[in-house]
């Protein structure tokens, strides 16, 4: 079945620092990705929208400029977190459509980001 | 605006004791309702998508039925390994394709 493969599952970095999350799509292509995250508990947030050759679609509140996203081919799709700070420790999930976008989303393992 | 309510957020069962998960939704127009399984530590695993009313899905021990205003996650003779968050999410038609989801109800099957 289709598989969203998601690096690395558990990241610690020190403040100020940038991290870089990978999702690849295994088996299908993908032009649109979606990111979301999740606090312990709480249900997921989308962030944004990664549309494959475009610029992403980011949700209100969250800052493009922190959370920069690049989708360069139809398989992969990085979010990379800009000068972490403790308060970006999160549960960070990639997902994507296997097919039509209204009929089902395949989700990564997560990333667990903590930042010291 | 599109929103997912679930209940209840926690449910203890006993081994073989069936139950229902409730996920009622507010949606302009529903172009699908989403059921999720989800571990702890790891990414949500996709169920059941249904797309209209008097809808329902099979798989296993876990049913969905739809209505046009809530959905029900029923689990039968459930078992310790179907503990997890059952996670609910809707996509309306306002024009883009967002998932909007509910908070999950976190099940816990004791043998």
């Amino acid at each position: 079945g289709a598989v969203v493969s998601q690096h690395p599952s558990r990241v610690i970095c020190k403040s100020g620092t940038s991290v870089k999350i990978e999702c690849r799509s295994l088996d299908f292509q993908a032009t649109t990705m979606f990111w979301y995250r999740q606090f312990p508990k709480q249900s997921l947030m989308l962030m944004a929208t990664s549309n494959e050759g475009s610029k992403a679609t980011y949700e209100q509140g969250v800052e493009k400029d922190k959370f920069l996203i690049n989708h360069a081919s139809l398989t992969l799709s990085t979010l990379t977190v800009t000068s972490a700070h403790p308060e970006d420790s999160s549960f960070y999930i990639c997902s994507a459509p296997p097919g039509t976008l209204n009929e089902k989303l395949f989700f990564g393992s997560g990333t667990q980001l903590s930042v010291l | 605006e599109d929103q997912v309510t679930q209940s209840p957020e926690a449910l203890r069962l006993q081994e073989g004791e069936s139950s229902s998960l409730n996920c009622s939704y507010t949606v302009s127009g529903l172009r699908g309702l989403f059921w999720y399984r989800q571990d702890p530590g790891k990414g949500p695993e996709f169920l059941f998508t249904l797309y209209s009313a008097g809808e329902e899905k099979e798989k296993e021990r876990l049913k969905a039925t739809l209505t046009k205003k809530e959905s029900f996650l029923h689990i039968t003779a459930p078992k310790p390994e179907d503990s997890a968050t059952y996670l609910c999410a809707v996509q309306g038609t306002s024009g883009t394709y967002k998932y909007i989801f509910g908070t999950g109800t976190r099940l816990k099957v004791l043998a």
